[in-house]
């Protein structure tokens, strides 16, 4: 199994401002993932977060708004660019060793955007 | 249609009960299956993959049925720390597809 951190843990921020979570895995991953759940709902998939080259984005997230980075394979951060409140959420990394492996949850970030 | 279907819920169900929860998916291509549970304000965590021989952990028991591809899981004998919500997860290539969640209430 991998243990996940996230920081922050929850953050309130300002409208036009940005906000950037970190995700450390405690070991190397092949894949890392980055999803956003609105309260009472499930999980969404932002993106696939790629070690050395762009993220893969799902529909109806784009780079510019989700910038994210991986520079290795235990790391990856994801910006939430000129936030709106339509952005309050909770921020979740994932990681999994493979492809169809088992995939393992950070604690979360909580965003609350005013 | 949605590639990944769970009723919703909620489930009240007594303690000691028996419960079971199903999940559809609509891709046959999928490779992995598993269920996870999700408490109030924390992160899903896996609760057991899902094979097609079945398993069985403890009270829980998964199965899978590929040919009508759906997923199911079985909890014997409820406690009131089971009371969460279940989210069925079918992974095909690259990605994972969560289902909606089934919130269980297990009542005293």
């Amino acid at each position: 199994s991998a243990v996940i951190s996230q920081k922050p843990s929850r953050d309130i921020c300002q409208r036009g401002t940005s906000l950037t979570i970190q995700c450390q895995v405690d070991s190397q991953v092949t894949m890392m993932f980055w999803y956003r759940q609105q309260p009472g709902q499930s999980l969404t998939l932002i993106a696939t977060a790629n070690q050395g080259s762009e993220a893969t984005y799902e529909s109806g997230f784009v780079i510019d708004k989700f910038p994210i980075s991986r520079p290795n394979l235990t790391f990856s951060t994801l910006t939430v660019s000129n936030m709106s409140p339509e952005d309050s959420s909770i921020y979740l990394c994932s990681a999994a060793t493979g492809v169809a492996e088992t995939q393992y949850f950070g604690p979360g970030t909580r965003l609350l955007v005013l | 249609r949605k590639e990944v279907e769970q009723d919703p819920g909620p489930f009240n169900v007594p303690e000691g009960a028996t419960v079971a929860f199903n999940c559809t998916y609509s891709n046959s291509a999928s490779q992995s299956f598993f269920w996870y549970r999700q408490d109030c304000r924390k992160e899903p965590k896996l609760l057991m993959s899902v094979y097609s021989s079945g398993n069985e952990d403890g009270r829980f028991t998964a199965q899978l049925n590929r040919a009508s591809q759906y997923i199911s899981l079985l909890i014997r004998d409820s406690k009131l720390s089971d009371s969460a919500t279940y989210l069925c997860v079918v992974s095909g290539t690259y990605k994972y597809i969560f289902g909606t969640g089934t919130r269980l209430k297990v009542l005293a």
